[in-house]
């Protein structure tokens, strides 16, 4: 079957970084998202990562490790405005379909 | 270019109606899913539309249903409502993946039902 895990919650300080694991199960793998949730808003597209290594995109980062499953989110510089809920989410093979984590729900304190 | 767009974005019923969801994609995308948020379950895949057909379909009881239209746009009902229906319903759009795109989900504001 197809499982992704993440971390319920997480809190960091304003200009630190914070680190959002993920780990999946999937049978086949296309590749690996990672979308940003204000509250009450819709999730946004942050980042894709299909093969192993960083992505790095301003602030955000991605990683991938296909053979540990595994993937993380960093971001650094921490602003306020980064408190949301980081959803990781993963495309099931043959398409027409992507699975979602619960989502990590991010506190930035001042 | 206008985003996807979902009517109405509130509503509230009571158990044993029935209700109908609209979603409007982007431009151009062809392909459009609906997921179920709540807060104890994170987004649930119900269904995906592509060319007007059904391609996918989630844990959900029959009474969850959708279709597609021409134009790509979309809609899903949810026949004889439960309590446990409330939830915020998200459409979402994507071209198709393939070179140059990755098939990224662009969504709705949502729609919120909430069943009394």
């Amino acid at each position: 079957g197809q499982n992704i895990d993440q971390p319920t919650e997480m809190t960091a300080t304003e200009g630190a970084i914070v680190q959002i694991n993920c780990t999946y199960q999937t049978s086949g793998f296309n590749g690996l998202f990672w979308y940003q949730q204000h509250a009450g808003e819709a999730p946004t597209f942050l980042s894709y990562n299909v093969l192993d290594g960083l992505e790095e995109k301003g602030r955000f980062s991605s990683f991938l490790s296909r053979s540990k499953g595994y993937s993380y989110l960093l971001l650094k510089e921490l602003q306020m405005k980064d408190s949301a809920s980081y959803l990781c989410a993963v495309p099931v093979t043959g398409g027409f379909k992507t699975i979602f984590g619960a989502g990590t729900r991010l506190f930035v304190k001042a | 270019k206008a985003g996807v767009t979902q009517t109405p974005r509130y509503l509230i019923k009571t158990r044993g109606q029935q209700v109908t969801l609209s979603c409007s994609p982007i431009s151009g995308h062809r392909s459009v899913s609906w997921y179920q948020q709540t807060p104890g379950q994170g987004l649930q895949f119900l269904f995906e539309y592509f060319s007007e057909t059904q391609r996918n379909k989630g844990n959900f009881p029959g009474r969850f249903s959708g279709r597609q239209f021409s134009n790509s746009r979309s809609e899903m009902n949810v026949s004889t409502l439960e309590l446990g229906d409330s939830a915020l319903y998200l459409c979402a759009s994507r071209l198709t993946p393939g070179t140059g795109n990755t098939g990224e989900l662009f969504f709705g504001e949502g729609s919120r039902l909430t069943v009394l």
